[in-house]
Formats: C-alpha cells, structure tokens, sequence
C-alpha cells in the first residue's frame, strides 16, 4: 500500500465551479502537510501548507482529517488556469527528510 | 526571495559522457534535497544534505554523485549513465529536516537526455 494516496483524476471542472478533492496517508506519525501543484513539464510549486485547523488562501482551503488520516483541497471559483496536477506531500516524524509525494490529481479547467 | 536556481535547464549526453548538475539557493536553507522525475510520475528522493553533510541517499546507483561545497551549492555529477536515466532533475530547499512548517522549494529542473 503507498503511503499517500491521492485519485489520479481527471477532475474536468467548468470554469467558475468548485472541485475538491482529497489525499489519504497511511502512516499515523504523519506531521506536515502540504499541497503542491505542478504544471507540465516544469516544477513543483507551493501551494499551501495544511495546519490542523485548517487554512485558506484566496480561492483555496485546505483541511486536515487526523482521525481519518486525509487531507483535502477545494478550490472555489475555479479558472482556468488550475488547470495543472496537484501533488499531496506529507513528512512524518519517524523520517525527517523524506516527504512523501502522491502521484497527483489532475484537475482540468473548461471554457 | 524563495528562489533555487539550477542549471543547465537542458542536457544532452552519451553514456560515456561526465557532466554537471548544479543547484544554489540564497535563502539560508540548510537542507537541499535531488530529486528524480519521470513523466507523469511524482518526483523520487534521490539524495537530502543537512548541514552540508550527506544524510538520505535513496540507494542511488554509483553513476550519480552528490556534492555539497558549501550552504548554498549543491552540485550532481553524472558519469556513465544509462538512457533510462533521462528525466527531469530537480533541487529543492527547506529550512532544515525537523519540524513543522519547513515547505520545500523547488527549481525549475534540468531535463537530461541521455543518448
């Protein structure tokens, strides 16, 4: 079983509308949180930080879920240019140093 | 400043070629991380220097060798590779290897092809 689990998509979006989308991981002693996107061909940028208590950034709210070990991203009002590949990454504290990445959800933006 | 900057931003070499990969970050970061990326696949850790010291190497074959000449530097030499090794080579960056909060930075990569 991968340690973080995310649903590959496509998530095809109308633009305007709200997705969400969630990240599961399996190793409890999971402490940081972090939503990436990537888009092709260039490098993964910082998205947002997830805090226990939640956080918002503009259009973008992410929360955490201890107890059923997920993470999720919504984005609201969605453009066009989301479009891109969100990477869910997770560092536990039993290997500093190792942030482990999801494959990615692909999220698609549509006139 | 949340800048890394690598280069070169494109390679081309044979499998008896030796080049460089270079990376430099200026936010006093104390951890800078190699990362591997196929397409359509997340980034794989190659190598994470702490404190200029070596700490994580992933089982990285011999052909790749890490360099950390100072805080801000961290060099990859390639020598021998295969063509399965063309990918797009990422540096990143993070505070240090503990806590909360310590995000990575990423460059915009070298994409190597290896003929």
């Amino acid at each position: 079983r991968k340690e973080v689990e995310q649903d590959p998509g496509p998530f095809n979006v109308p633009e305007g509308a709200t997705v969400a989308f969630n990240c599961t991981y399996s190793n409890s002693a999971s402490q940081s949180f972090f939503w990436y996107r990537q888009d092709c061909r260039k490098e993964p940028k910082l998205l947002m930080s997830v805090y226990s208590s939640g956080n918002e950034d503009g259009r973008f709210t992410a929360q955490l879920n201890r107890a059923s070990q997920y993470i999720s991203l919504l984005i609201r009002d969605s453009k066009l240019s989301d479009s891109a590949t969100y990477l869910c990454v997770v560092m536990t504290t039993d290997s500093w140093g190792k942030f482990q990445f999801g494959a990615g959800t692909q999220v698609v933006v549509t006139p | 400043d949340t800048e890394v900057t690598q280069t070169p931003k494109h390679l081309v070499m044979g499998m008896t070629n030796k080049k460089s990969l270079k990376c430099e970050q200026h936010m006093g970061h104390r951890a800078m991380y190699w990362y591997k990326q196929k397409a359509k696949k997340p980034p794989e850790l190659m190598f994470v220097y702490s404190y200029e010291k070596l700490s994580i190497n992933e089982s990285v074959p011999s052909r790749f060798s890490p360099e950390c000449p100072n805080s801000s530097l961290l060099n990859l030499h390639l020598h021998a590779l295969q063509p399965e090794d063309s990918a797009l080579y990422l540096c990143a960056s993070s505070q240090d290897l503990s806590g909360r909060g310590h995000e990575q930075f990423f460059g915009p990569g070298t994409r190597l092809t290896v003929l």
